[in-house]
C-alpha cells in the first residue's frame, strides 16, 4: 500500500520550459512534504519543502504547490536547465521533516532536452 | 547542511555473511535514520537510530536482521546480517534535527549479495 505516489516514472521537457512533477498521497496524517533530487551514485539532495498550513513555497526556480483537499502536491521548475536532469522524489512526514522518518514516492526521472 | 560520509561506498558479499555500514556526520545531530532503496523502488525507512538506546524499527524490519548502533551524536552503524540476494540494495543514512524542516542524506552504500 503506497502512501506516496508519483505516477509518472519519467518526464521529458525542453530546456527553458517549465517542468511540473506531480505527487499524490493517501495518509491524512502527513502534514509536511519535501522534494529531493537524486543523481546516479549519489544520495538524495534536499530541494524544497512545504508545511500543510501553506499552499505554496518558492525558492528560486523551484516552487512547490500543495492542495491538501486533493492530497496532491506538485514541484514546478522554471526555467528548466540541463543540470536539472535527475530523479526527483516526493517525500512526506507526519511532523517536521527533520525529526521524523520520511515516506517516499518511487520517483520521477526528469530529462531536460537541449 | 551537514556533511555525511558512509563507508563502504559499495561492496559485494556472499550470502550468509554480514556487513556493517558506517555513517559519520561532521556535526552533532539529534536525529539519524537508515533507509534502503531496492532496485527500481523508492526509499524505505528501516529504523531511527537513537543515541544511547535501542533503535526504533519500522514494520517489516527487525533488530536481529538489521542491528543498529549509535554511540554518539555524530556516528551510527547499520549491520545487514545473514545476507541473501534480496538484501541487494542501496543503504542510506540521513540526519536531521528535532524541530528542523529538512533531512540530509549520505551518499549511500551499494550492496550486492551473490
Amino acid at each position: 500500500d503506497q502512501q506516496v505516489k508519483q505516477n509518472s516514472p519519467s518526464l521529458s521537457v525542453q530546456e527553458g520550459r517549465i517542468s511540473i512533477l506531480n505527487c499524490d498521497y493517501t495518509n491524512s496524517m502527513f502534514d509536511y512534504f519535501l522534494w529531493y533530487k537524486k543523481y546516479p551514485a549519489e544520495g538524495p539532495t534536499f530541494l524544497i519543502s512545504i508545511s500543510s498550513i501553506k499552499d505554496k513555497n518558492e525558492d528560486g526556480r523551484f516552487t512547490v504547490f500543495l492542495n491538501k483537499s486533493a492530497k496532491h502536491l506538485s514541484l514546478h521548475i522554471v526555467p528548466s536547465q540541463p543540470g536539472d536532469s535527475a530523479v526527483y522524489f516526493c517525500a512526506a512526514s507526519s511532523s517536521r521533516g527533520g525529526a521524523d522518518g520520511l515516506t517516499f514516492g518511487k520517483g520521477t526521472h526528469l530529462i531536460i532536452q537541449p | 547542511s551537514a556533511v555525511i560520509s558512509q563507508k563502504p561506498s559499495r561492496d559485494i558479499c556472499q550470502r550468509g555473511t554480514s556487513l556493517t555500514i558506517q555513517c559519520q556526520v561532521d556535526s552533532q545531530v539529534t536525529m539519524m535514520f537508515w533507509y534502503r532503496q531496492q532496485p527500481g523502488q523508492s526509499l524505505t525507512l528501516i529504523a531511527t537510530a537513537n543515541q544511547g538506546s535501542e533503535a526504533t524499527y519500522e514494520s517489516g524490519f527487525v533488530i536481529d536482521k538489521f542491528p543498529i548502533s549509535r554511540p554518539n551524536l555524530t556516528f551510527s552503524t547499520l549491520t545487514v546480517s545473514n545476507m541473501s540476494p534480496e538484501d541487494s540494495s542501496i543503504y542510506l543514512c540521513s540526519v536531521g534535527h528535532r524541530g528542523g524542516s529538512e533531512q540530509f542524506f549520505g551518499p549511500g552504500t551499494r550492496l550486492t549479495v551473490l
